[in-house]
Parts: structure tokens; C-alpha cells; sequence
């Protein structure tokens, strides 16, 4: 019962520097999400996809890159990283059963 | 549009005192509402949910009930523990009776319980 890993677990990258972040889910979820999680905002969201190769904007989504080439990957990506993309980034999953499954997050450092 | 209010932290308690955590929300149709935890350096855990009006969730020993009347859906337990210091998120998801849909988030409470 391994869930949704995501990986890395903490990254320092500089600014303007493109950078990934991975996000794996070992079941079959349709829905798959990215959210960021900032003192004062709570969790936001980046974007969100309802199954391989659909994606859907969320209320933050300027300066990410998302795909869905399989179900068990969204990656995400910052195409030219900026001190305010400095976060916690969390991706989850969800399906009617289980509903919604979080990752342990990655946490973004960008100087 | 669909959003969450709940109170303001940090909320600071001693151990066996009474927690209400107040939540409020707006939403198109009829949400499902959830209350998540986050423990220091871990990702969110489902606490409890209600996905219909006058549910009533419950876990762990607290409970939130589903009031369509007020908007609301108030996190309360009779008597915390220190291992409860946690930060709180009210959700709510903007399909019907479903976990699948994308979820709102408040802003997050976050709990200090004093032995």
C-alpha cells in the first residue's frame, strides 16, 4: 500500500532555473492534483486532472506546467522558478472509494 | 463560487478541554464537507466527513455535522489530547455526495494542546 509518492522531498533551485516536481500514484485514481500550501492561504490550488492526457487550470496555475501522459504520473513543472514559488507543494489523488489520498510533499526553496 | 471560511489560529488549549472549531461556506449545489488534519512535516489525512445535509461525521472522537441551514460545519471534541496539536482544514468538494471532485480549503487552524 504504497499511495501517492512524491518526490523530491526538499529542493533548493535557483531562480530562472526550470525545475520538476514528481508525483506517483500506485493505484488507479482518476483524479490526480497538484496544490501549494502557503502560511496565510492554506492549500491552493495549481491544477487538476480528471484522467490521462485531460488537465484543468485550478486558481494559481501562472509559471506551472502540467501532463498526464499515464495515470500513475503528474509531474509538475516550474518553467523558470521564482522566489515566489517558494512553497510546500502537495499532490493527491482520489477516486469515489477511497476519496481524496495526499502525498508527504515537496518542499520548494528557490533563491 | 465555491469557498471555505473557518477561524482563525492558533488555538491554544490544555489537555481535556472542550474544541470547537468554527466552518463556514459558500458553495453552488450541494458539496460534500471535510475536515483534514496535518501533523508537523506530514502531508493532509482525512479526519471525517459528511456528504449530505444533517450528516454527521465522526472519528478519533471528533465530530463536525453537516448544517445547511447555518453553512456551516463546525469541527468540536469533548476533550483533547496533547497527540491532537495539529493544523485543521475545513474542505469542502464541489460534486455531490463524492470524494472525487477538487476541494476548496480553508485557510487552516492550527491546534497547540498543553499537558
Amino acid at each position: 500500500d504504497a499511495g501517492i509518492t512524491q518526490s523530491p522531498r526538499y529542493k533548493i533551485t535557483e531562480t530562472g532555473r526550470q525545475v520538476t516536481l514528481m508525483c506517483h500514484q500506485t493505484w488507479s485514481h482518476s483524479y490526480m492534483f497538484w496544490y501549494r500550501q502557503d502560511l496565510g492561504h492554506g492549500l491552493r490550488l495549481i491544477y487538476y486532472s480528471a484522467a490521462a492526457d485531460i488537465t484543468d487550470k485550478g486558481e494559481v496555475p501562472d509559471g506551472y506546467v502540467v501532463s498526464r501522459s499515464k495515470t500513475e504520473n503528474f509531474p509538475l513543472t516550474l518553467e523558470s522558478a521564482t522566489r515566489s514559488q517558494t512553497s510546500v507543494y502537495f499532490c493527491a489523488s482520489s477516486d469515489a472509494i477511497h476519496g481524496y489520498t495526499f502525498g508527504s510533499g515537496t518542499r520548494l526553496t528557490v533563491v | 463560487g465555491n469557498s471555505v471560511t473557518q477561524m482563525e489560529g492558533p488555538v491554544t488549549l490544555s489537555e481535556e478541554a472542550f474544541l470547537t472549531i468554527n466552518c463556514t461556506y459558500t458553495a453552488t449545489g450541494y458539496p460534500s464537507l471535510f475536515w483534514y488534519v496535518q501533523y508537523p512535516g506530514e502531508g493532509l489525512q482525512l479526519l471525517l466527513k459528511a456528504t449530505k445535509a444533517d450528516d454527521k461525521g465522526s472519528n478519533k472522537g471528533f465530530e463536525a455535522t453537516y448544517r445547511k441551514e447555518t453553512t456551516s460545519f463546525h469541527l468540536e471534541k469533548g476533550s483533547v489530547q496533547v497527540s491532537d496539536s495539529a493544523v485543521y482544514f475545513c474542505a469542502l468538494s464541489d460534486q455531490r455526495g463524492s470524494t472525487l471532485g477538487r476541494l476548496y480549503f480553508g485557510r487552516g487552524t492550527q491546534l497547540t494542546v498543553w499537558p
